[in-house]
């Protein structure tokens, strides 16, 4: 099955700087590849997605980047405010089925 | 839009006993899934339901683990016997189509002791 690796799996960083994420994935029939941001006591929400036909996808803050060749992708969050805290999970999909990250705490300080 | 609804929040058992956890998945979503998300990881995928058919149940443990969709919509996961190693988030997720995006339910925590 799909192996998905995320790094880093903690990130502090100064309100207003930029925070960056990236994953790896292991199959390369993989075609999805959404972000989920998580807080505390809450279900994941999708903040942003890609499909393997797109290099890369911005919405306001927030981008990620797809690298097919090298199996990587990336979140980049730009201008970070305290709401950005949580835990962010990368996931790939093959077959209709989201293998997902093990997460990384995102703390942003004020 | 109303989400994905999921009952109860938290739930305390001890081992060996059984638990029922319940979806109601966004209204229209024939794809519906359960997670499993324990302390420190990502969601694993445990089921997914297409209507009320199992499209994938490749990661249910079905020595202990059932789940049914009656009439493709509400849906239920049970655990019996439940073991330690259960403990963890159970999130429900649903989606329009199989390839379509997945939205979350808050989940169900569950401690067993």
């Amino acid at each position: 099955g799909e192996n998905v690796e995320q790094h880093p799996s903690t990130l502090s960083v100064q309100e207003g700087d930029s925070a960056v994420i990236k994953c790896t994935y292991s199959d390369s029939a993989s075609n999805y590849f959404p972000w989920y941001k998580q807080e505390l006591g809450k279900g994941p929400q999708l903040i942003i997605d890609i499909r393997s036909n797109v290099g890369e996808k911005k919405d306001q803050r927030i981008a990620v980047t797809l690298n097919k060749t090298a199996k990587h992708f990336s979140l980049h969050i730009t201008e970070t405010q305290p709401e950005d805290s949580a835990v962010y999970f990368c996931a790939a999909s093959m077959d209709y089925k989201l293998s997902f990250g093990a997460g990384t705490t995102v703390t942003v300080r004020a | 839009e109303a989400g994905v609804a999921q009952s109860p929040r938290y739930k305390i058992i001890e081992k060996r006993q059984s638990v029922a956890f319940w979806c109601n998945p966004i209204s229209g979503h024939a794809t519906l899934y359960w997670y499993q998300q324990i302390l420190g990881q990502g969601p694993k995928l445990l089921i997914q339901f297409q209507n009320n058919g199992v499209v994938d149940d490749s990661q249910l443990p079905k020595d202990r683990f059932s789940a049914e969709r009656l009439k493709g919509v509400d849906s239920t996961l049970k655990i019996q016997p439940a073991k330690l190693e259960d403990s963890a988030v159970y999130l429900c997720a649903s989606s329009l189509g199989r390839s379509e995006t997945q939205y979350f339910g808050p989940g169900t925590r569950l401690l067993v002791l």
